[in-house]
């Protein structure tokens, strides 16, 4: 059974911290992507990375980076948490496959919460 | 950027009765596909249609596509408590992209 892991369901910081959002999937997958969803908005993209150490822009990459040292992890970085980075974050990872065939799958997202 | 939208933003319906959501979309796509997501959960893929396909089926979802007016819908039959979810659609604009532009969703509530 396909499976995408992030290292905490909660996680309460203050402003100013430098907080790390870790996701492992055990899918040997190519692509890897991070989220946040927040209400009235839907998903919207930060960054994804479609190999080792290569990462792209999505949407709203400003005050966050990502690291990809290793295929099966995808780290999300807030440099310094602000309160308006408070959300749910969801992470998830495809396979390059056959055109067409790119499902995502997600993992269970963490609800982070700036103070 | 957001591309899918989905109509109607929520909806409520009893047990037993068909659910149907709508997606609209902007720019040409490579294929459409259907989330589903659990309250405080993470989203689960339910059904993929590519550009060159009218229609499709799976278990109680019906998924058509009409590229012609860039929209789909997604049809659950005879639904039942556990369908109540949140549902996304999303495009994929291009055979050489990775990403995936998602909707914003229609919420479904399933009335026993």
């Amino acid at each position: 059974d396909v499976k995408v892991t992030q290292s905490s369901r909660y996680l309460v910081k203050r402003t100013g911290e430098k907080v790390f959002l870790e996701c492992v999937q055990d899918m040997d997958h190519e692509n890897m992507f991070w989220y946040r969803q927040d209400p009235g908005l839907g998903l919207r993209l930060i960054y994804f990375s479609y190999d080792v150490k290569m990462k792209e822009k999505g949407d709203i990459p400003e005050g966050y980076s990502v690291s990809r040292e290793k295929k099966e992890r995808f780290s999300l970085i807030l440099e310094s948490a602000s309160t308006n980075q408070t959300s749910m974050y969801l992470c998830a990872s495809s396979s390059l496959g056959l055109a067409g065939t790119d499902t995502q799958y997600f993992g269970p997202g963490t609800r982070l919460t700036v103070l | 950027s957001q591309q899918g939208e989905e109509d109607p933003q929520a909806l409520s319906i009893q047990e037993g009765e068909n659910a149907t959501m709508n997606c609209s979309y902007k720019t040409s796509i490579n294929n459409l596909q259907w989330y589903r997501q659990n309250s405080g959960r993470g989203l689960v893929h339910l059904i993929l249609i590519r550009s060159n396909e009218r229609e499709k089926h799976s278990g109680r979802l019906r998924v058509t596509l009409d590229t012609s007016k860039k929209s789909s819908s997604l049809l659950i039959t005879a639904s039942r408590a556990a369908d109540t979810a949140s549902y996304f659609c999303a495009t994929r604009p291009g055979a050489g992209s990775y990403q995936l532009t998602f909707g914003k969703g229609t919420k479904l509530s399933v009335i026993p």
